[in-house]
């Protein structure tokens, strides 16, 4: 069965807590990024790696970390310096291409409590 | 002014009509555009993408895009209660490798 996973669905975090929120893929894609969605906002993207062993920060990084030891892993850590991480954290993926459309998995909701 | 506008909605049409979405971009680089649909709670969904001037049909969705105006539209026709979702324009571009710029959504509402 070909997808995207994303665990856990749902997360409570006290303040002052790291968590890590999993992505694992096995469309063989090499591209896998990390969005931020706030109510009825779009999508920041937080972290995006094209190639296993490296990564670059997106427009909203500050208080994140990310890994990509794998190609089929893209494990994301909201670290407690980050001061509102209440959100709706998606996954996706993209094949290498000229378009590169990207495909996003189930998501993981983060409420800090 | 954001990278990616959409106009924020709600927008409402009757079940049968066609429901028009429109997205702008600055960056006059970009090459690709994608229209996501995102139902309440869940997660985007990809359905429709291009990447020259013109309009690209498939099924009930159109996609036109206009380079020159910088301006990209989904149409929906025969609208169905089914369409009722957020719609997210995205834009790529050849210089911010592989990312993708997404707009805020606009709210469909189909009323039967």
């Amino acid at each position: 069965d070909g997808g995207i996973t994303q665990s856990p669905k749902y997360l409570f975090r006290k303040e002052g807590q790291n968590v890590t929120l999993s992505c694992e893929q096995n469309l063989n894609h090499d591209a896998m990024y990390w969005y931020r969605q706030d109510p009825g906002q779009g999508l920041r993207l937080i972290y995006y790696s094209q190639i296993v062993n490296d990564f670059q920060k997106g427009d909203i990084a500050e208080g994140y970390s990310v890994s990509r030891e794998k190609k089929e892993s893209f494990p994301l850590t909201v670290t407690s310096a980050q001061k509102n991480p209440t959100a709706f954290y998606l996954c996706a993926t993209a094949r290498q291409s000229s378009y590169n459309e990207q495909f996003f998995g189930p998501g993981t909701r983060l409420t800090v409590l | 002014q954001k990278e990616v506008e959409q106009n924020s909605g709600p927008l409402s049409v009757p079940e049968g009509a066609i429901a028009s979405l429109n997205c702008t971009y600055s960056d006059r680089g970009s090459q690709s555009f994608f229209w996501y649909r995102q139902y309440s709670g869940k997660s985007p969904e990809l359905i429709m993408f291009i990447y020259s001037n013109g309009d690209k049909e498939d099924g009930r969705f159109t996609a036109q895009l206009n380079k020159a105006s910088q301006y990209v539209s989904l149409l929906i026709r025969d609208s169905q209660p089914s369409d009722s979702a957020t719609y997210l324009c995205a834009v790529n571009g050849l210089t911010n490798a592989g990312k993708s710029t997404f707009g805020d959504g606009t709210t469909l509402t189909v009323k039967p």
